[in-house]
């Protein structure tokens, strides 16, 4: 059964460093999602991303996050300037019939900043 | 501003019995919803969802109800599993609620 893998399952990086989280999405998948969940709190959207461009975002993606499709099957989550508080769990995800529909975790990527 | 509310953070119930999990929204505008489920160390999975134009969607053991008037919907699991201990969300558009523990006792 096709499924949405991300790599790496556990990044730790030093505050103030670029870090890049990857997904590939489940191939014939046409919407592509970033959330996270910070430890012991709920799952947050961050950007939905369709035809090669954002579609629709939350508060939380601020001129740090960028999103990008580089090269037809990944897609990755690029934060500029890690912060402390960005600590948390990455889910990436993917969907086939509209944005707000079923969507196909990956699981996840653990992002650690020190 | 919880635009999708889950209010009782756990749930426990003996093997073979109903589970009830309910989730509350405050935004009029959604109009399809969704559960997942999830274990730890894994990513939500998708299980069952609703439009808001029916008020009763099923897939085996499990039924979502939707009362569009109250703004209420109900995941209903029959008969519970002891696998299906997990953490349960209800979710509108991209807003997840905060989630359910759900404990099946064997």
């Amino acid at each position: 059964e096709p499924e949405v893998t991300q790599t790496p399952s556990h990044q730790v990086t030093q505050m103030g460093q670029e870090v890049i989280l990857r997904c590939v999405p489940i191939s014939n998948h046409l919407y592509f999602y970033w959330y996270r969940q910070i430890l012991g709190q709920k799952v947050e959207f961050l950007v939905s991303f369709y035809n090669n461009e954002i579609s629709e975002k939350s508060e939380i993606f601020d001129d740090q996050f960028s999103v990008e499709r580089p090269d037809g099957s990944n897609f990755t989550l690029k934060i500029r300037s890690t912060k402390l508080e960005d600590s948390a769990m990455y889910f990436c995800a993917s969907g086939t019939v509209s944005a707000y529909n079923e969507q196909f975790f990956g699981p996840g990527t653990r992002l650690t900043v020190l | 501003d919880q635009q999708v509310k889950q209010n009782s953070p756990s749930l426990s119930v003996q093997e073979g019995r109903i589970s009830i999990l309910n989730c509350d929204y405050t935004n009029s505008m959604f109009d399809y919803f969704l559960w997942y489920k999830k274990y730890p160390a894994e990513g939500p999975t998708f299980l069952i969802s609703i439009s808001s134009i029916k008020d009763k969607n099923e897939d085996g053991r499990f039924t979502v109800f939707l009362n569009k008037s109250a703004k209420h919907l109900s995941l209903h699991i029959v008969p519970s599993q002891p696998g299906d201990s997990a953490v349960y969300f209800c979710a509108a558009r991209f807003v997840f609620g905060p989630g359910t523990r759900l404990s099946v006792l064997p």
